[in-house]
Order: structure tokens, then C-alpha cells, then sequence
């Protein structure tokens, strides 16, 4: 079974500076998909960035980009020049499709950027 | 391009009750699963439908059974609630690994 481990609950910046966010997780499968999903106040599960884990390309999406190590199964998400709005609940999440139709998401880290 | 919808928002309902959640699916999507995600954690799968059959499930009761109709909107439906079914329930509509997530219903227990 997958699992997925976030170790941070919890971190802060400042406004305009830059953060990382941890995750690893555990499979056997070898092609699979990585997430960040973010968590407003609002609830909405919203999607940060993807990575397949067949690409070696790190994805990068405006101020967010990825650092994935395959063979260390980690997926760290780095936020640059942090705005008050990234302030809520991140997702890891782990997806490989085939018999396994679901997203396996870690416990999240709460990230509050101060101004 | 529509997204998801949940409702109702929020409700609470008595232990031993039954509810019924409802969630549209996003446009060009024929896949819904659900999430329940109890304060402080991760969202947990609950199930997932394709085409009106369940194809995936969680580790959840029986109690806990959902539809999938026609247009590819669906229904959770929990049976004989606990307290500690209460939680932000959560739709996601999908196509291959592309999700959007609805706002959630949040059902509180008492």
C-alpha cells in the first residue's frame, strides 16, 4: 500500500521570501503521479503541481516548483516570493492509476506567510 | 467549464440519522470518488464510480454507499451515523488523473 508522509505540520515565512515544504512517500509501483494541492479557508482542494515520476524534469508552475528524487521517494515543494494568499493547508498526494483508482494524501502542513 | 458542487454546505444531523450528500461532476469528467477528511488530517478515500459502478473502495462500512447517475453526478449516502463520522466530506470529479474537488459538506454529528 502507499503511503505518504508530510513531517511538517506546520510552517511560516515571510511575506516575499521562500519556502519548502516535505514529503516522501513509499510504493512499489514504478510509474505513478505526485501532487501538491493546496487548502484555502474555503475547503476547495486546489491543485498546485503535478509531476509524473517517469519524467526527470523537476515541474515548475510560476513560483512553485518541485525538487521529486525518485529513488529517495521525495517531493518537496518550494514557494518563492511567498504571498499573504499562499497562506492555508498543503497536500502531498500520491496517485499510480491502474487498480489503485484513488489519491493517498499525507496529513498536510499548515503554511502561514506573514507580513 | 463547470466545476463541482457539493450540497448542502454544511449540516448536522443526530446519531443513528441517516444523510445523503450530493456532488455535480465537472464537465467532460466520468469519474467521482469521495473523501471524507476528519479536523487536522489528510482526506481519506472512501470510493470511487465509473460509468455507475463502484470500481474502488476505502476502508469504510457498508454503512457508507454512494450512487453514480447518468450525468455522472452522485450521492454519498451514510447510514446509522456515528459521531466520529463527522468530518468535511469531499467530491472529486476526474478524467485519468486530472481532479477537481468540490468545497465540501462539512456534517457534524451530535
Amino acid at each position: 500500500a502507499q503511503t505518504v508522509t508530510q513531517s511538517q505540520p506546520e510552517m511560516s515565512v515571510q511575506e516575499a521570501e521562500t519556502v519548502t515544504l516535505s514529503c516522501t512517500y513509499d510504493t512499489s509501483e514504478n510509474n505513478y503521479y505526485l501532487f501538491w494541492y493546496k487548502q484555502p479557508p474555503s475547503r476547495q482542494m486546489i491543485l498546485v503541481i503535478r509531476q509524473e515520476a517517469y519524467k526527470q524534469q523537476n515541474a515548475t508552475e510560476n513560483r512553485f516548483s518541485v525538487n521529486f528524487q525518485k529513488a529517495a521517494k521525495s517531493f518537496s515543494l518550494k514557494i518563492s516570493d511567498s504571498q499573504l494568499g499562499d497562506t492555508a493547508m498543503y497536500f502531498c498526494a500520491f496517485y499510480s492509476g491502474g487498480s489503485n483508482y484513488k489519491l493517498t494524501f499525507g496529513k498536510g502542513t499548515l503554511l502561514t506567510v506573514n507580513p | 467549464e463547470t466545476g463541482v458542487t457539493q450540497s448542502p454546505t454544511h449540516l448536522i444531523k443526530t446519531r443513528g440519522q441517516q444523510v445523503t450528500l450530493r456532488c455535480s461532476s465537472q464537465s467532460g469528467h466520468n469519474t467521482v470518488s469521495w473523501y471524507q477528511q476528519a479536523l487536522g488530517q489528510g482526506p481519506q478515500f472512501i470510493f470511487q464510480y465509473y460509468r455507475e459502478e463502484e470500481n474502488g473502495r476505502g476502508n469504510f462500512p457498508p454503512r457508507f454507499s454512494g450512487l453514480q447517475f447518468p450525468n455522472y453526478s452522485s450521492e454519498l449516502n451514510v447510514n446509522a451515523l456515528e459521531l466520529d463520522d463527522s468530518a468535511l466530506y469531499l467530491c472529486a470529479s476526474s478524467f485519468g488523473y486530472g481532479y477537481t474537488f468540490g468545497s465540501g459538506t462539512r456534517l457534524t454529528v451530535v
